[in-house]
């Protein structure tokens, strides 16, 4: 079974609005990783947070990280057409950096 | 520097046939993983390896071999292809170093199975 739940399954806003999509897990990590996946494309790497950090930013991107409640947020502001996309969190499977387990994704769809 | 590499892009196949799905990586790094992602799903760990000559299961095994002969190429073997394995199946590479670590995803092998 998947490790990671991402909560809400989809999502749609108005461009500048703000996006945020949430992600529980199962299990102990080092670390969770936000992808992010264009229709019918690879999957992009967003942000890395480790499991030391409760919040990390990198651009428009805020990514929050719960242990205690094995959750984690990724909040993008001020959003654009551009940012709709598929989005998914993924832990480690094993040992750091060998493969991933990802979540179901949450589906977003930025409208102008 | 071409990255991760998967071949071929596109590929419809016969209940029953088999086919290899080829995965080249061409930056040395020490760790490659399968996963396959179903319509409306995340991606599934198939399998994965940690080095040359080491490949372990993942969440969704049956059904695919892999083996690891050398550190460029990680193929993924379907022996007797079902409809259900009907997928995109995305090829991975990375790396682990100190406390960084990195993933670099190839484009994807979209399979039909008839």
């Amino acid at each position: 079974s998947q490790q990671g739940e991402e909560d809400p399954q989809a999502l749609s806003i108005q461009e500048g609005e703000n996006a945020t999509m949430n992600c529980s897990y199962k299990t102990s990590i080092n670390n969770l990783q936000w992808y992010r996946q264009n229709s019918g494309r690879g999957l992009v790497h967003l942000i890395l947070i480790r499991s030391n950090e409760r919040e990390k930013h990198s651009g428009r991107l805020r990514v929050t990280l719960d242990t205690s409640k094995k959750s984690s947020s990724l909040l993008i502001t001020a959003s654009r057409a551009a940012d709709t996309a598929s989005y998914f969190c993924a832990t480690d499977a094993g040992q750091a950096g060998t493969a991933l387990i990802f979540g179901k994704g949450t589906t977003l769809s930025v409208s102008s | 520097n071409a990255g991760v590499t998967q071949t071929p892009k596109f590929q419809v196949l016969k209940t029953g046939q088999s086919m290899t799905l080829q995965c080249a990586q061409d930056m040395n790094h020490e760790y490659m993983s399968w996963y396959r992602q179903d319509p409306g799903m995340g991606l599934r760990l198939i399998h994965y390896s940690v080095g040359a000559g080491i490949t372990d299961q993942g969440e969704v095994p049956n059904g695919y071999n892999v083996s690891r002969s050398t550190t460029e190429d990680f193929p993924l073997r379907l022996l007797s292809a079902a409809p259900s394995q009907t997928s995109v199946y995305f090829c991975a590479s990375s790396y682990l170093q100190g406390l960084g670590y990195g993933y670099t995803f190839g484009s994807g092998t979209r399979l039909t199975v008839v």
